[in-house]
């Protein structure tokens, strides 16, 4: 089954502790890319990859680091997360030209 | 980048009536724009496309359009259900460093009532 797959799905830390939210697909796509939705913010791009090794800054990129080593996984970093990362975060892919964004379930970080 | 505009007050309607949502963007015209769906909790599903030389898209009881003029969509959906009931996202690709990776609406929210 295509699929995004994120982990964890919940997370609740303190200010500071370095964490890792995973990200798999099992489609080949070429692209993905991180988002967090906020209430009344709607979703907004953190960073995006188009390929391996291959990334960049989104609308809201500060405080978070990612890497693209393999094409399957995009893992996103948060080196020192504060309580405003507090949010509902999903990765996504794609593949070439005008295909569709596949979401995973998400991940909801609550940063103490 | 790309400035889009949904309505940010849900929309209430009665099952069977159609919903119809609106989309409107300010810049460069796109594309394509697609629609999603996002139900509480969960990550946006992917509903439609519809190309800029594409006046209307249509499947099963969905219906888009795309007037490139006024740089709006709507979205409609007929004989509504409660099931419909969800929040609704449009994308435009924002050409921005030449990614292609789409920028999403705030959404709006759609309930109907039995």
């Amino acid at each position: 089954e295509a699929q995004v797959t994120q982990n964890p799905r919940y997370l609740i830390t303190v200010t500071g502790k370095k964490l890792t939210v995973t990200c798999s697909q099992n489609m080949n796509h070429e692209y993905m890319s991180w988002y967090r939705q906020d209430p009344g913010l709607g979703l907004r791009q953190i960073y995006y990859s188009m390929n391996v090794e291959v990334t960049d800054k989104g609308d809201v990129p500060e405080g978070y680091k990612v890497s693209r080593k393999e094409k399957r996984n995009f893992p996103l970093i948060l080196e020192s997360p504060s309580p405003n990362q507090t949010s509902l975060y999903f990765c996504a892919s794609r593949g070439q030209g005008n295909q569709p964004q596949h979401f995973g379930d998400g991940t909801r970080l609550s940063i103490l | 980048s790309q400035k889009i505009e949904q309505n940010s007050e849900a929309l209430n309607i009665q099952e069977g009536k159609t919903a119809t949502l609106t989309c409107n963007y300010t810049n460069y015209s796109p594309a394509y724009l697609q629609w999603y769906r996002q139900d509480p909790g969960r990550g946006p599903v992917f509903l439609l496309l519809i190309r800029e030389n594409e006046k209307e898209k249509r499947k099963e009881r969905l219906k888009v359009t795309f007037d490139t003029t006024l740089k709006q969509s709507l979205f409609h959906i007929t004989a509504s259900q409660p099931a419909d009931s969800a929040t609704y996202l449009c994308a435009l690709p924002d050409a921005s460093g030449g990614s292609y990776i789409p920028t999403f609406g705030r959404g709006t929210s759609l309930i109907v009532h039995p």
